[in-house]
């Protein structure tokens, strides 16, 4: 099935600092989703974007489907960023919902 | 108005006991979904229920059973509670089966003592 990576693993910043996370994935997809989970637990939906570019305030998002990454920037960030975000991927051949295992961020103030 | 809702968000119980978590979408999606996150933060799909239609992730216990009295509601029903039941539990619904954006409920926290 297809493979879901993403790097780093972990993310330790100060405020104010630009980051940019990503993902693999070993196959094509036909849906991509980026999603961050704060602190508090809440999973929160931020870019549907299986293919092209979105931007969304600080944060915007790239997926180059041919080249099978996306990429998650976060620009000046704050403290309220910390959280885990989540990769997910659908593969053009079978229609599960694969999850990478995430990338842990801290903002320090 | 919150898009999918679940309740309750916390619940502590014995093990042996049965317990429901109930949810609830307003988007109009034909698709709900359980899973389990477990404290190392992997997410796990349980199941999904579409038109009907029910999905199960082959390694969950027949203890666990989805029950959906209509496409609004898709409620999870836990049989025996085992002391590795304890997790949270999260919500989720998209327009089709892993077609377009998933939103999640805020999640319910189970701890089996």
């Amino acid at each position: 099935g297809i493979q879901v990576e993403q790097s780093p693993p972990d993310l330790i910043l100060q405020e104010g600092a630009n980051s940019t996370l990503r993902c693999n994935f070993s196959d094509s997809v036909n849906n991509l989703q980026w999603f961050h989970q704060n602190p508090w637990g809440q999973l929160i939906n931020l870019f549907y974007i299986p293919s092209g570019t979105k931007q969304n305030g600080r944060l915007s998002a790239t997926t180059v489907a041919t080249e099978r990454y996306s990429l998650l920037y976060i620009s000046s960030s704050q403290t309220t960023d910390s959280g885990v975000y989540f990769c997910a991927v659908v593969g053009d051949s079978n229609y599960q919902l694969i999850w990478g295992a995430g990338t842990k961020l801290i903002i320090k103030p | 108005d919150t898009a999918v809702s679940q309740t309750p968000k916390y619940l502590v119980t014995q093990m042996g006991n049965d317990k429901s978590i109930k949810c609830e979408q307003n988007l109009g999606h034909d698709t709900m979904y359980w899973y389990k996150q477990d404290s190392k933060k992997f997410l796990k799909i349980m199941f999904s229920y579409n038109n009907k239609e029910l999905i199960i992730n082959e390694t969950v216990p027949n203890r666990f059973s989805p029950k959906s009295p209509d496409k609004a509601h898709l409620n999870l029903h836990i049989n025996s509670l085992e002391l590795g039941d304890s997790a949270v539990y999260f919500c989720a619904s998209s327009p089709l089966l892993n077609t377009g954006e998933l939103f999640f409920g805020e999640g319910s926290r189970l701890t089996v003592l």
